[in-house]
């Protein structure tokens, strides 16, 4: 099963509002990184966020993490339609190879 | 920087016939490449690590023998799906990691490779 959860599932908001996207995780991480996906397209890294910090910026997402509830979240301020997309969290143990383990995604739509 | 590539973008073959999908990155060298599979509407399934110079690794469940990986160079990796079946239809994800000082966080997506299988 994978390691990541994500909720919600979907969601569904106005241009200019903001999203929240949760995930959560099972097992101790070294990193957690969040992806971007458009439909039927590969994958944009967004942001990483290291096991000893708790929030992270760029542009208009910031993300956070609490390692003692295992969860992460990632903030989209000021919604564009430009921002629908798929979104996904993925682990990173930090083992030998630094294999990523996704989770189930959050799909976004911003109408217009 | 830090682009990968994907060949080819999308591919439709008979069931039976073997398929290869290269995937390069294109100005950083990375001795690590990981192949995934997604299914619609669907998360990436890590199928194998490909390493530069020796054998992949592969994730439990994915058949070896089928899915054939080779890592020739430090910028190109290779997934062959051998005898493909109409369950091997899906879209195939490869990814790079840069090595860079020694560190080794984050991984450059490729486009992807959509395969139907008749």
């Amino acid at each position: 099963s994978q390691q990541g959860e994500e909720d919600p599932q979907a969601l569904s908001i106005q241009e200019g509002e903001n999203a929240t996207m949760n995930c959560s995780y099972k097992t101790s991480i070294n990193n957690l990184q969040w992806y971007r996906q458009n439909s039927g397209r590969g994958l944009v890294h967004l942001i990483l966020i290291r096991s000893n910090e708790r929030e992270k910026h760029s542009g208009r997402l910031r993300v956070t993490l609490d390692t003692s509830k295992k969860s992460s979240s990632l903030l989209i301020t000021a919604s564009r339609a430009a921002d629908t997309a798929s979104y996904f969290c993925a682990t990173d143990r930090g083992a030998s190879g630094s294999r990523l383990t996704f989770g189930e995604g959050t799909q976004l739509t911003v109408n217009p | 920087g830090a682009v990968v590539s994907q060949h080819p973008s999308w591919v439709i073959c008979k069931s039976g016939t073997s398929v290869k999908i290269e995937c390069r990155s294109l100005d950083f060298q990375a001795t690590t490449m990981f192949w995934y599979r997604q299914f619609p509407k669907q998360s990436l399934m890590l199928m194998a690590t490909s390493n530069e110079g020796s054998k992949a690794t592969y994730e439990q469940g994915v058949e070896k023998d089928k899915f054939l990986i080779n890592h020739a160079s430090l910028t190109l990796s290779t997934l062959t799906v051998t005898s493909a079946h109409p369950e091997d239809s899906s879209f195939y994800i490869c990814s790079a990691r840069p090595w860079t000082s020694g560190k080794e966080e984050t991984q450059y997506f490729g486009p992807g490779t959509r395969l139907l299988v008749l």
